[in-house]
This record gives C-alpha cells, sequence and structure tokens, in this order.
C-alpha cells in the first residue's frame, strides 16, 4: 500500500487553465505538506497542515489555495496557470506538526504549463 | 546567501571508491539536520539524521559541525546504487515545522 498517495502523476495544461493536485495519506499522521520543486532541483515548502488546519502559508501567490477536507487529505488547486507554475509538486506527511526529521513523500506531479 | 548550500556536482566515482559531500547553512538556530536521498524522477526520502557526534550507517557516516555551520556526508566503497542525488536538510530554529532543502549534489558511481 503506498503511504502517500498523489494524482495525477503527469498533469499537462495550458495557461490560464485551473487545475488540481489531489494527496491522500493512508500513515494516520497529523500534518500534511505541499512541496514544489523547480527546474534547478531546489525543494520548498508551499503549505504545511496540522489536523487540517493551515500553519504554513509561504509567500505563495494566492492562485494557488490547498485545502484538507480531513487530516488524511490535502488537496492543491491552482488557478490560473502560468508558465512559471511548471514544475514537480510533492505532497508529504509528517506524524505530528515539528516531526519534521522523517517526511514521507508522494512520488510527485510533474505540472507542465505550455 | 542560501539558507543551505551544496555543491551541486556531478561528483562521477567509481565503484569501490570513498566519496565526500559538504554542505553549509546559515541560520545558527537551527536545530537538526538530515541527509536525503532522491533517486531520478522519484521522490525524496530520508536517508540519515546528523548529530554533532557522528553517525554512521552501514556504508555512511554523516557529520555535523556547528562551530563551522556545516555537515558532511561520508560514502565508502561506493555501489551502482549510490548514484543519486543527496540533499542536505535543515530544520528547527526559525525554520520550525518545515524541512530547508539543499539544492542537491548528484553522485553517478560508475563501473
Amino acid at each position: 500500500d503506498t503511504a502517500v498517495s498523489q494524482t495525477p502523476k503527469y498533469l499537462v495544461t495550458q495557461m490560464g487553465n485551473d487545475k488540481s493536485i489531489k494527496c491522500e495519506q493512508n500513515l494516520g499522521h497529523d500534518t500534511m505538506y505541499w512541496y514544489k520543486q523547480d527546474s534547478k532541483k531546489f525543494l520548498k515548502i508551499m503549505f504545511s497542515y496540522n489536523n487540517k488546519e493551515l500553519i504554513i502559508n509561504e509567500t505563495v501567490p494566492n492562485r494557488f489555495s490547498p485545502k484538507s477536507p480531513d487530516k488524511a487529505h490535502l488537496n492543491l488547486h491552482i488557478n490560473s496557470l502560468e508558465l512559471g507554475d511548471s514544475a514537480v509538486y510533492f505532497c508529504a506527511s509528517s506524524q505530528t506538526w515539528g516531526a519534521t526529521e522523517k517526511l514521507f513523500f508522494g512520488s510527485g506531479t510533474q505540472l507542465s504549463v505550455l | 546567501r542560501k539558507e543551505v548550500e551544496q555543491d551541486p556536482g556531478p561528483f562521477n566515482v567509481p565503484e569501490g571508491a570513498t566519496v565526500a559531500f559538504n554542505c553549509t547553512y546559515s541560520n545558527s538556530a537551527s536545530q537538526s539536520f538530515f541527509w536525503y536521498r532522491q533517486d531520478c524522477r522519484k521522490e525524496p526520502k530520508l536517508l540519515m539524521s546528523v548529530y554533532s557526534s557522528g553517525n554512521e550507517d552501514g556504508r555512511f557516516t554523516a557529520q555535523l559541525n556547528r562551530a563551522s555551520q556545516y555537515i558532511s556526508l561520508l560514502i565508502r566503497d561506493s555501489k551502482l546504487s549510490d548514484s543519486a542525488t543527496y540533499l542536505c536538510v535543515k530544520a528547527g530554529g526559525t525554520s520550525y515545522g518545515k524541512l530547508t532543502f539543499g539544492q542537491g549534489t548528484i553522485l553517478t558511481v560508475h563501473p
């Protein structure tokens, strides 16, 4: 069983479109994250939720809106996609807030904006 | 200055070689450090934590030098399967609740 699963794996879309990426973890963890890995391979945190509550919002454009319907799910909706949004987006979870030494990552969603 | 800086490499070494990576960090309030490994087109996975007293796991040894603010990873007897990107990571301090990743160092082990 996959611990952290995200869909879709690949997403190719046109500029200006709206798209969503879904993430689910079956580990019973309290905290979930979205990270972005750009073309230079830097992994940067975007958002963190703890028990469905937004904890970290790291200067991300408001076109990006995370939603956590329950602590096992953290989805990412992106409005008005831009070329610069092309990247790999990783969902991750950790057992508790602050327990960052062991992050479990999903396999990533490669977003290409044309 | 980036919070975590690594030499991106690539490092190309033959099987059996010993290779070492260094990483420097800013913000001395950072509390915890790790090495993650990322295979091509895959997600990062925790390789090992880094302690001031040193941490060894088989062929891998990690070391933290707080005075000089650098972290090292030593790989002995390199295997082909060690080929990956190694990410230096810090947490804690002003970065509480999130990991800050370095750019990663690419290692290629060849026959």
